[in-house]
């Protein structure tokens, strides 16, 4: 059975540029989190979906992010316009419980 | 508010010893679940276990084994006779009935084992 699946794995861009990220969860899994890990801030929830559905945004860094899910099969990260400061691994999880959250593979964002 | 804390940052032992690692947590739920994930030099993440919050019985799983203490708030995992393998940053991660299921995450710890 396939895991979460992310793509790009690596996306290096300019700054100013518009970047997608995308993300396919495990089939069956109703709830969908964007994280994102740097140096200084480990690692961080930026938004959560359940069923499709936005419910915590609390950790989305500012307007430059969004979000969405227009099915239960897809989500998009978009950050416009990108900043240096937003370089960083985004990793997509998704879970049908309790029982664990798991992890694609991330996706490495360089702005230069 | 919920917090957890991995006060080892970096820890660096010679393989075949056994080392734990420590994981702190703060909750005001009494109903929650605790984590540890691996992630090694390639990036991702792997799920290695998961606890709820009224199963206070010590898991063993081969070379690992997981000793939640709810009277501490802590949830510390030992690795026996460790492998270069092992070698990985090792997170500890909450989770809140009450928020979702969102993971909370400690910083990690850096964990070196050298041949």
């Amino acid at each position: 059975d396939a895991g979460v699946i992310q793509s790009p794995r690596h996306e290096v861009t300019e700054m100013g540029q518009e970047v997608t990220l995308r993300c396919k969860p495990i089939s069956g899994h109703n709830s969908l989190f964007w994280y994102r890990q740097t140096m200084m801030r480990g690692l961080e929830l930026l938004i959560y979906f359940n069923n499709n559905v936005p419910i915590d945004d609390s950790g989305m860094p500012e307007d430059r992010f969004s979000a969405k899910m227009p099915n239960a099969s897809f989500s998009t990260l978009k950050i416009q316009p990108s900043e240096p400061r937003d370089s960083a691994v985004y990793f997509c999880a998704s879970s049908s419980s309790p029982r664990g959250q798991y992890f694609g593979p991330g996706t490495r964002l360089t702005v230069l | 508010a919920q917090k957890v804390t991995q006060a080892q940052t970096e820890i660096s032992v010679v393989e075949k010893e056994d080392v734990t690692l420590d994981c702190v947590y703060e909750t005001r739920d009494t109903t929650y679940y605790l984590f540890w994930y691996k992630q090694p030099p390639s990036g991702e993440l792997v799920f290695l276990i998961r606890r709820n919050s009224f199963d206070e019985q010590n898991e063993i799983s081969g070379r690992y084994s997981w000793n939640f203490q709810k009277s501490t708030s802590s949830f510390n995992f030992t690795i026996t006779a460790s492998q270069v393998v092992d070698s990985a940053v090792y997170f500890c991660a909450l989770s809140e009935v009450d928020s979702s299921y969102k993971l909370i995450f400690g910083s990690g710890t850096r964990l070196l084992v050298r041949p």
